[in-house]
């Protein structure tokens, strides 16, 4: 059974800093892997999505990379602003497309003004 | 272009109750998952469904149960509520051929007392 493990659990960082998310997952035969963002009793937005043959995507100042090897990825944001402040979750989808995601437990992030 | 949508977004049910949520997934698409997220956890998948059949299932008991109409549209409906089925419900749409991202809805709030 496929664990996704996301790490820190919360994290408060000041407006402008550049910071690292991390996500790691127990089985590397993954399709693809997906970031998404939940603000506070809404759905989810997807941010960046990995497919397995491919090792990072980028979109603005959000970049993604992923190590199937290792059963790592990490989001990076770069220059953090009050309104990046929301859960940022990872998930994995196994197998072939179509197949359901397994979700980590999510980051929840704050950024101060 | 409308979005996922779901209905209702919030919705008190007594335990022992039976409850029916709604998802009309974004244009195009044919294929509706639906998640179960409790409060402070990752989203859980419940089921997927694709021409009118449940093609995967979670681990999930037979008191949650669905369909999807030939429209494409799905519903969600849950038995004999328990005080643990309290969540918000999640439906996300996607191509069965793999078209990637999911797109999610805003979810259905489900507080049972």
């Amino acid at each position: 059974k496929q664990e996704v493990t996301q790490i820190p659990a919360a994290l408060s960082v000041p407006e402008g800093e550049n910071l690292v998310l991390n996500c790691s997952f127990t089985d590397s035969a993954i399709y693809n892997l997906q970031w998404f963002r939940q603000d506070p009793g809404k759905g989810l937005t997807s941010l960046l999505l990995i497919q397995s043959s491919q090792r990072e995507q980028t979109s603005g100042r959000l970049n993604a990379s992923l190590d199937k090897s290792s059963g790592r990825s990490t989001l990076y944001i770069a220059a953090s602003q009050p309104g990046d402040s929301a859960t940022y979750l990872c998930a994995v989808e196994e197998g072939q497309a179509g197949t359901a995601l397994s979700f980590g437990k999510g980051t929840t992030l704050s950024v101060s003004s | 272009d409308a979005g996922v949508t779901q209905s209702p977004t919030h919705l008190i049910k007594t335990r022992g109750q039976q409850v029916t949520l709604r998802c009309s997934p974004k244009s195009g698409h044919d294929t509706v998952s639906w998640y179960q997220q409790a409060l402070g956890q990752g989203p859980q998948f419940i089921f997927q469904y694709y021409e009118e059949e449940e093609r995967q299932r979670g681990n999930f008991p037979d008191r949650f149960s669905g369909h999807q109409f030939p429209n494409y549209s799905s519903e969600l409906n849950v038995n004999a509520l328990l005080l643990g089925d309290s969540a918000l419900y999640l439906c996300a749409s996607s191509f069965m051929t793999g078209a990637i991202p999911l797109h999610f809805g805003n979810g259905t709030r489900l507080t049972v007392t």
